[in-house]
């Protein structure tokens, strides 16, 4: 089975500071894909990336960053010169590609970020 | 391109009623999905269904029932209601495994 962990259940910080948003997975599948969501006081759920298993490439987008290491399980969501508008709660999420199709994501609990004035 | 819509926004249900979540994609996606967020928590899958006439079983599937008879439309049955189905529904698609595309959610709310 899988498993989403977000430890960091609530992360407050002044604006224009960094911030980092752990996420830690577990799956025994080799070809996964990791989602990041955004998800504002409004309720939707934004899009944020998505990595597959095999790329292990670090990205970067405008003030997002994402470290993606499998040998730690980790991928792990950077926001750079944080701003009030990024206050949301966000959640990390994986996706088992099995041969029959898709299977759903499996979230974490999500990570409330207070981005204060 | 509306991409995934839902309806009703908000619902308020007795317990034992019953009602349906519609969730419509134009997308022409194959895959559907259906998840419940509770607060303070993330979201879990009830159901998905892979194309017409193919649906299976999510992580938290008891009290809920699907259909999947065209690719557009993928409804969520309740029946007999009860107060621990309080919670927000999440219709989404996909092509492949790529975005998931989320519908707005429907609030429900069992008294």
């Amino acid at each position: 089975a899988q498993k989403v962990t977000q430890a960091q259940t609530e992360i407050s910080v002044v604006e224009k500071e960094d911030v980092t948003l752990d996420c830690v997975y577990e799956t025994r599948d080799t070809t996964y894909y990791l989602f990041w969501y955004k998800q504002p006081p409004s309720g939707e759920l934004v899009f944020l990336i998505r990595r597959n298993s095999f790329d292990e490439q670090n990205e970067i987008s405008g003030r997002y960053s994402w470290n993606f290491q499998k040998s730690t399980s980790s991928f792990n969501f950077t926001i750079t010169a944080s701003q009030v508008v990024d206050s949301a709660v966000y959640f990390c999420a994986l996706m088992i590609w099995s041969g029959g199709g898709a299977d759903g994501l499996t979230f974490g609990k999500g990570t409330h970020l207070i981005i204060q004035p | 391109n509306a991409g995934v819509t839902q309806t009703p926004k908000f619902r308020i249900l007795k317990i034992g009623q019953s009602m349906t979540l519609q969730c419509t994609q134009d997308m022409n996606h194959n895959y559907m999905y259906w998840y419940r967020q509770d607060p303070g928590m993330g979201l879990k899958l009830i159901y998905y269904s892979v194309g017409a006439g193919i649906t299976d079983k999510g992580e938290v599937p008891n009290g809920y029932n699907v259909s999947r008879s065209t690719t557009e439309d993928f409804p969520l049955r309740l029946e007999l209601a009860a107060p621990s189905q309080t919670s927000v529904y999440f219709c989404a698609s996909t092509d492949r495994a790529y975005e998931q595309y989320f519908g707005p959610g429907t609030r429900l709310t069992v008294t």
